[in-house]
Formats: C-alpha cells, structure tokens, sequence
C-alpha cells in the first residue's frame, strides 16, 4: 500500500492569515499531485494539480511540490471562513493507471 | 459541465443482501472509479475501469465487484452486504492522459446503511 499521509487536524487559523497544509507521499515514483476541497456532506472538488518541484499559484491558492523529499503543500493566503473545510491530498500512482490515492484529509477551521 | 449522478442518495439495506450502485457520467470520460469514505480512514479505491468491459482491482476491493457494459455507466456490486459495507460511496470519471485532464469529477455519493 502506497502512502499518502496528511495531519488529520483541525487546523484552526484566524481569518486572513495564511494557512498551511502538508503532505508526504511515499511512492517515490510518483508524478502527479493533488489538492481536493471537501466541504461537510459534499463531494471533493479539484482546486489545485502540481507536477513539477517548486510553487503552482492560482489565486490565493499556492501548491508546493518536493520530490526528492517527497513533500507537498498547500498554501491559502488570505484565509476566510468560506475555506473552512477538508483538504484531501491525492496522488497519481505509477502502478495503477489513473486512479489517485487519496490522504486522510486535513480539517481547516477559519475563524472570522 | 461534467455530470456525474449516481442513482441514490441515500440507500439503506438488510445483511446478506445484494447491492447494487450506479454511477451515470455524461462527458464521455473513459476513466471511472469507485471510492468509499469512511470518518478516520478517508478516501479508498474499490475498483476503477480504463475502458469499457475493463476493471481493475484497487485497494479494498474484497466483497465487492464491478461492471462496466457502457463506457458512461459504471456499477458497484455488492454480493452480499455486510454491515462493515455501511459507507459513503463516491464514483469519481476522468478523461484518459496526463497533465490538465487528470481531473476527477465525483458524484454527490450513496450513503450505504446495511442493517
């Protein structure tokens, strides 16, 4: 089993501040990397997709990718109450076509 | 948009019985996937399908089986459920090829009670 591991949380950062959300994979032939927004009692949605090492911006949004440490982040600037959710990482594996292994998820708690 | 509609909501069952969830997507995605979410444990592949008539197994696919007679339906079989089934089922479709289509599109889910 390939691993995808995220700090369950809650992370619970003020409103405007930047949060910061983490993630370690460890099939090291991994090449494809996600960020899903989960809001309670709905379905993930896509809000960010990295492939190379270093930052992808869109937005408030900031993915970070590590390879060789075999790291990857998401940064939300300017944090509101409306990001209040779960953000699940995800991980394109080498050996399975295109299915994604999903982390556990990290919960955002934005306090207004 | 892509649509991904999976036929209930919600669906509550008796031990022993065989389940059936279906998943409809209407952008001709050849990609299809079967995920349950579970508090603590996250999302994890069932089966998932590249092609029509085509299935492969994923992590946790014990009890589980799959059909896929039309490249936009894609079924989730349950043999005979047990109350350790009792789930959220997401069926998630993606375009084949990688770099910006590698997006999933998931369904709203089938919340599973086995009694």
């Amino acid at each position: 089993q390939k691993e995808v591991e995220q700090n369950s949380g809650p992370l619970s950062v003020p409103e405007g501040a930047i949060a910061s959300l983490n993630c370690t994979y460890s099939d090291r032939v991994s090449q494809s990397f996600f960020w899903y927004r989960q809001y309670s009692g709905k379905s993930p949605e896509l809000i960010m997709s990295i492939y190379s090492n270093g930052d992808k911006e869109d937005g408030r949004f900031t993915a970070q990718l590590n390879k060789a440490s075999q790291y990857v982040s998401l940064l939300i600037r300017d944090s509101q109450p409306s990001d209040s959710a779960t953000y699940l990482c995800a991980v394109k594996l080498a050996y399975s076509g295109y299915a994604l292994n999903f982390g556990k998820g990290t919960s955002l708690l934005v306090t207004p | 948009d892509v649509k991904v509609t999976q036929s209930s909501r919600y669906l509550v069952k008796r031990t022993g019985e065989k389940v059936f969830l279906e998943c409809v997507q209407d952008m001709d995605h050849e990609n299809m996937f079967w995920y349950r979410q579970d508090p603590g444990l996250g999302l994890r592949l069932i089966y998932f399908s590249y092609d029509v008539k085509m299935k492969e197994k994923g992590d946790i696919p014990e009890g589980y089986s799959v059909s896929r007679e039309k490249k936009e339906r894609f079924s989730l079989i349950l043999e005979s459920a047990s109350t350790n089934q009792t789930s959220m089922y997401l069926c998630a479709s993606s375009n084949q090829g990688a770099g910006t289509n590698e997006k999933l599109f998931f369904g709203s889910g089938t919340q599973l009670s086995v009694l």
